[in-house]
C-alpha cells in the first residue's frame, strides 16, 4: 500500500480554518484518498473522499494538488468538537475494505 | 438507521484466558471488518468478513480468529491472551466488500484489558 505522511500534531483557534497536510507521493492513478478522524472516546468516521478534483461536503473540504503527491483537508470553521486525530488513508478501488491507517495528525483547538 | 454496536465495552480478563467480542453492523450493511488499537501500534486491521467468508486477513498470530453469521453479525476471539494484546478493538462495516466510494462506518470499540 502506498504510504501517507502527516504531521503528528497541529493547533488551531476556535473559529478559524485549519488545513490539515498530507504527502502520498507514491500514490498510484487509481488510489482514492480517503481521510477519517477519530473523536476522543470513539470509533473513527468518515469525512470525506475524492481522487482528483477537489471536494467539499458538510464536514470539509478536500484540496488534491495537481499532481496528486499531496492532499489538504480543510475546515473552514474549527469548533471544539473538531478536536480528534485525523487520519488520511490511500484505498486502491479493488483492493477491498481494509483501511490502513497510519499515525494521524492529532488537532487540538484552542477556545 | 442505529449504528454499529459492539459488545462489551469495556472487559477485563486474565493472561491465558480467551475472549469473545461480538460486533453488530448497520442493517443491511454484509461486510464487518476488526481493527486493533493500541498506543504503540495504533490501528491496525485484523480482518474482514463479507458474507461469512473472511475476505482479508491482516498481520496477526492465529490466537485471533473471527467469524460471520448469517444475520452479518460478527465475532472476534482472541485465545491464549498475552498482556500485549491489551487494546481497543473497532468494528466496521460497510455495505459492500470492496470499492473506494464507499464509506466504512465504526463502533465505539470494546476495550479489552489483560491482567
Amino acid at each position: 500500500d502506498a504510504k501517507t505522511t502527516q504531521p503528528n500534531s497541529m493547533e488551531s483557534n476556535e473559529e478559524e480554518p485549519v488545513h490539515l497536510p498530507c504527502n502520498h507521493s507514491t500514490i498510484s492513478g487509481t488510489d482514492y484518498i480517503h481521510w477519517y478522524r477519530q473523536l476522543p472516546s470513539q470509533g473513527p468516521e468518515y469525512v470525506i473522499h475524492g481522487l482528483t478534483s477537489n471536494v467539499n461536503n458538510r464536514m470539509a473540504s478536500l484540496a488534491i494538488a495537481e499532481d496528486r503527491k499531496s492532499s489538504t483537508l480543510i475546515l473552514h470553521r474549527a469548533t471544539l468538537r473538531d478536536a480528534a486525530v485525523y487520519y488520511c488513508i490511500l484505498r486502491a478501488n479493488n483492493a477491498g475494505n481494509m483501511l490502513t491507517f497510519g499515525g494521524g495528525t492529532r488537532l487540538m483547538v484552542k477556545p | 438507521k442505529a449504528g454499529v454496536t459492539q459488545t462489551p465495552r469495556y472487559l477485563i480478563k486474565t493472561r491465558g484466558q480467551q475472549v469473545t467480542l461480538s460486533c453488530s453492523p448497520i442493517s443491511g450493511h454484509r461486510s464487518v471488518s476488526w481493527y486493533q488499537q493500541t498506543p504503540g501500534q495504533g490501528l491496525q486491521f485484523l480482518f474482514e468478513y463479507f458474507s461469512e467468508t473472511q475476505r482479508n486477513k491482516g498481520n496477526f498470530p492465529g490466537r485471533f480468529s473471527g467469524r460471520q453469521f448469517s444475520n452479518s453479525r460478527s465475532e472476534m476471539n482472541v485465545s491464549t491472551l498475552e498482556l500485549g494484546d491489551s487494546a481497543l478493538y473497532l468494528c466496521a462495516s460497510s455495505s459492500v466488500t470492496s470499492g473506494s466510494l464507499h464509506e466504512q462506518y465504526f463502533g465505539p470499540g470494546t476495550r479489552l484489558t489483560v491482567t
